[in-house]
């Protein structure tokens, strides 16, 4: 049981560049978020999704698009990278009735 | 505005004495507490969570106490070993919304 598998674990970015952070989880979880990860800032809340085709912004969706179109995967994109966007990303999924999230082991980006 | 506040970024306990890590939060809609421990280069991990409806959840050595009048948490971890050390997140949510919130994060190291 794989979990939650994010992809790429490192990435190097110029700015004005565009990429997609990959989330895949395997336990059949309808609920999946994203969550950026900074220095004296803790872990804040990007998109999120309550299931197949329905998604919602966070604390902090400026810069960054999201689409569920399978219960498996939640893309994070990235369409113009600016060094401000440089942090540690995690991936979460989260069984229906409040229990915990399952994260996923985070991409390094760096936007220079 | 923090909605989640950890106000000690960083504590130092003995091996076998007692570590407390204390969470506040603002918004009275937040009713499901979680504590998640993060070590460096992984993702977080669930601790403890605890309800609304209860003011105090153990599990072995972690115990969570919810003071909602307070709008107040603390997680109670004895003994402390070193393998405790890493940084302790605490989150909160309100029912069916699966926004998971996360407060700023606590570094505990345990010395042996």
């Amino acid at each position: 049981n794989a979990g939650v598998t994010q992809t790429p674990k490192f990435q190097v970015l110029k700015t004005g560049q565009s990429m997609t952070l990959q989330c895949a989880q395997d336990m059949n979880h309808e609920y999946m978020s994203w969550y950026r990860q900074d220095p004296g800032m803790g872990l804040r809340l990007i998109h999120y999704s309550v299931g197949a085709g329905i998604t919602d912004q966070g604390e902090v969706p400026n810069g960054y698009n999201v689409s569920r179109s399978t219960t498996e995967d939640f893309p994070l994109r990235l369409l113009s990278a600016a060094p401000s966007q440089t942090s540690v990303y995690f991936c979460a999924s989260i069984l229906p009735g409040n229990t915990e999230a399952f994260f996923g082991q985070g991409t390094r980006l760096t936007v220079v | 505005d923090q909605q989640v506040k950890q106000n000690s970024p960083s504590l130092s306990v003995q091996e076998g004495r007692i570590s407390i890590l204390n969470c506040d939060y603002t918004n009275s809609m937040f009713d499901y507490f979680l504590w998640y421990k993060k070590y460096p280069a992984e993702g977080p991990t669930f601790l403890i969570s605890i309800s609304s409806i209860k003011d105090k959840n153990e599990d072995g050595r972690f115990t969570v106490f919810l003071n909602k009048s307070a709008k107040h948490l603390s997680l109670h971890i004895v003994p402390s070993q070193p393998g405790d050390s890493a940084v302790y997140f605490c989150a909160a949510s309100a029912s069916g919304t699966y926004k998971y919130i996360f407060g700023t994060g606590t570094r505990l190291k345990v010395l042996a």
